[in-house]
């Protein structure tokens, strides 16, 4: 199976400020089949991105996605009070589906 | 608007079976488009894919899980069900149910499932 690395494992960011996550594949991607998810506490996760680079229905345009193989980014450009959460790649490229072990990004 | 709510025990005991439903409403179980999946989440840890059911009855188990798996579908009810056999508590988790088209769109709120005695 495909092994999701994310990194780093906290951001620590102010109000505003721009975030840059990594999500490393063990191997390559398929077809640039690669998902970000958003999660707050006590809530279910978020769908924000596919095909890498994808905004989903609703997602503001401050969220953005990059790369190919296996190196991927999500980007915050500015971020907002509410982007304070757990961030979540997955690959579904491969057979079974796996997650990153996640991203946590926290108010400094 | 697509709406996904899981039921089923909060606990569990170890050795028995989890036994979770996911009600589907605003939308069709039936869609040709779409597979069901379950998902689960311990406690302050990430993200485990367990699998997926068309609603022709067509799966798809995470190999890591695949012998204690079995999920089924009632369209009639528009319902998908999962059936986790010989737990432990490496399985406490909140379980979701989501609609997938490659991705998971659509979540339900989850259900937390505790195994302990």
């Amino acid at each position: 199976e495909i092994v999701l690395t994310q990194s780093p494992g906290t951001l620590s960011l102010s109000p505003g400020e721009r975030a840059t996550l990594s999500c490393r594949a063990s191997q390559s991607v398929s077809s640039r089949y690669l998902a970000w998810y958003q999660q707050k506490p006590g809530q279910a996760p978020r769908l924000l991105i596919y095909g890498a680079s994808s905004r989903a229905t609703g997602i503001p345009d401050r969220f953005s996605g990059s790369g190919s193989g296996t190196d991927f980014t999500l980007t915050i450009s500015r971020l907002e009070p509410e982007d304070f959460a757990v961030y979540y790649c997955q690959q579904y490229g491969n057979s079974p589906e796996t997650f990153g072990q996640g991203t946590k990004v926290e108010i400094k | 608007q697509l709406q996904l709510q899981e039921s089923g025990p909060g606990l569990v005991k170890p050795s028995e079976t989890l036994s979770l439903t996911c009600t589907v409403s605003g939308g069709s179980i039936s869609s040709s488009s779409y597979y069901w999946g379950w998902i689960r989440q311990p406690p302050g840890k990430g993200l485990e894919w367990i699998g997926s059911i068309y609603y022709s009855g067509s799966t798809s188990y995470n190999p890591s899980l695949k012998s204690r798996v079995t999920m089924s579908v009632d369209t009639s009810k528009n319902q998908f069900s999962l059936n986790l056999s010989s737990v432990t508590a490496a399985d406490t988790a909140v379980y979701y149910c989501a609609r997938q088209l490659r991705v998971f769109d659509y979540w339900g709120q989850g259900s937390l499932v505790t195994v302990s005695s």
